[in-house]
């Protein structure tokens, strides 16, 4: 149980056009989920905290019009890209908590944006 | 939140235990001490959660002590699959409430056959 899937797992899209990723709880409901990015060889960096049927709370120096997060179910949160740039490629990740299930945090497969 | 420290690799033959110890010297009276496991573009995977003393599961043991300004996460008998890059984290997740939770820089670990 507590399955949370990610899509798309790889995209590639031109300079200035928007991406969307997607975060699903399979099998639970999520109140809180969490974006985070990765560059290579680096750890994840919190970008924001999605709240359902509330804005979410971004993290200090990430653009919220750039990154817009939309959680309008206990099922689903997204994120979107906005004229996404060359130095928006990463590793987009998405987690959730699982109420009942202790203190952690499960997370979905990765997004691997690529901007051309 | 408590901010952790952890080697930044550590390398080890197969068949061999493995321990990677973290440090976390403000760490708050409600938070927990978890470990996560993550391999190349991939999402991280859960590993083991403790509060205090020791925890052990299928996968891994956690020691955690008395004062709980550090934990060691220790993986028995490694294999070249245990190959990845492993977090500490140190926070609550409090019902109800947001607190986010922040990742350290990991230990990449590196199994050798």
């Amino acid at each position: 149980g507590a399955v949370v899937s990610q899509h798309p797992s790889r995209v590639i899209c031109k300079s200035g056009t928007s991406v969307k990723i997607e975060c699903r709880s399979l099998d639970f409901q999520a109140t809180t989920m969490f974006w985070y990015r990765q560059f290579p060889k680096q750890s994840l960096m919190l970008m924001a905290t999605s709240n359902e049927g509330s804005k979410a709370t971004y993290e200090q120096g990430v653009e919220k019009d750039k990154f817009l997060i939309n959680h309008a179910s206990l099922t689903l949160s997204t994120l979107t890209v906005t004229s996404a740039h060359p130095e928006d490629s990463s590793f987009y990740i998405c987690s959730a908590r699982v109420e009942g299930r202790g203190e952690k945090l499960f997370f979905g497969s990765g997004t691997q944006l690529s901007v051309l | 939140l408590a901010k952790t420290t952890q080697p930044i690799s550590m390398d080890s033959y197969e068949g061999q235990e493995v321990n990677i110890t973290c440090s976390h010297n403000n760490i708050a009276t409600n938070d927990y001490i978890t470990w996560y496991q993550q391999f190349p573009s991939q999402g991280p995977r859960f590993i083991i959660q403790g509060y205090k003393t020791k925890v052990t599961n299928e996968v891994a043991s956690l020691f955690i002590p008395a004062d709980r300004k550090s934990s060691t996460l220790s993986l028995p008998r490694v294999s070249l699959s245990d190959t990845a890059v492993y977090y500490c984290l140190v926070g609550a997740l409090l019902s109800g409430g947001y607190q986010k939770v922040t990742f350290g820089t990991g230990t990449k670990l590196q199994v050798i056959p």
